[in-house]
């Protein structure tokens, strides 16, 4: 079946200018969650939705990222004014928080990421 | 900070088991442990969780220690496709789990 995507894929940005990267979640999948990884480290968290409510936006590095999931599916990461600190992969997980099996409850699925590089 | 620990980087030969330790020493009783890994290039690949017990399925085999203070994670049979970071979480749901930057774990013909 079709996992989670994410668009583009890669994307170079001159300084100050807006991106947005776009995922398209596993259908079904309440949970979405936004992850920024700098080169050789872990993901790190920047937001979560349950459906299309965003319950936590604490890791959002500035108030140029703003995320979003106006209808509870797609969901897409804006970057306004990008700076160089923001070249990263951008990940994008879904998970189905209502399954009755232990792990698909407790499993995020991956996209592929979009690597933004500031130039 | 991430409230795992675990070794930058392992070898293993290929068709040996590879067990990668992690260290949670301030774990709490209700949170769980988390493996995830990474393939170059992919994004993060869930394996396997556990709580208390030890956990088996498909992919791997999850060994916690009683005290809960540190666990292995096992791959009873490399392949060179298993070469990947692999990620030890601790976290008490699936909701920001917060990854350090895990081991390099490299198969070897």
């Amino acid at each position: 079946g079709a996992g989670v995507s994410q668009s583009p894929r890669y994307k170079v940005a001159k300084r100050g200018q807006d991106v947005a990267l776009r995922c398209d979640p596993i259908s079904g999948h309440v949970s979405l969650f936004w992850y920024q990884q700098a080169l050789g480290q872990g993901p790190e968290f920047l937001t979560y939705f349950q459906n299309e409510a965003q319950l936590d936006k604490s890791g959002l590095p500035s108030d140029r990222f703003f995320a979003e999931r106006p209808e509870g599916s797609v969901s897409t990461l804006k970057i306004q004014r990008t700076q160089q600190e923001d070249s990263a992969v951008y990940l994008c997980a879904s998970s189905d928080l209502t399954r009755i099996d232990r792990r698909t409850r407790y499993e995020q699925y991956f996209g592929p990421g979009t690597r933004l590089t500031v130039t | 900070d991430a409230k795992t620990t675990q070794p930058p980087s392992m070898d293993c030969a290929e068709g040996r088991a590879a067990n990668l330790p992690c260290n949670h020493s301030t774990i709490s009783g209700n949170e769980y442990v988390y493996w995830y890994r990474q393939i170059h290039s992919q994004g993060p690949q869930y394996i396997i969780h556990g709580l208390k017990n030890n956990e088996t399925n498909e992919m791997a085999s999850l060994i916690i220690t009683e005290d809960r203070k540190s666990s292995t994670l096992i791959l009873p049979h490399a392949t060179l496709r298993d070469t990947a970071v692999y990620y030890c979480i601790v976290g008490l749901s699936n909701y920001q789990l917060i990854w350090g930057a895990g081991t390099k774990l490299i198969i070897k013909p």
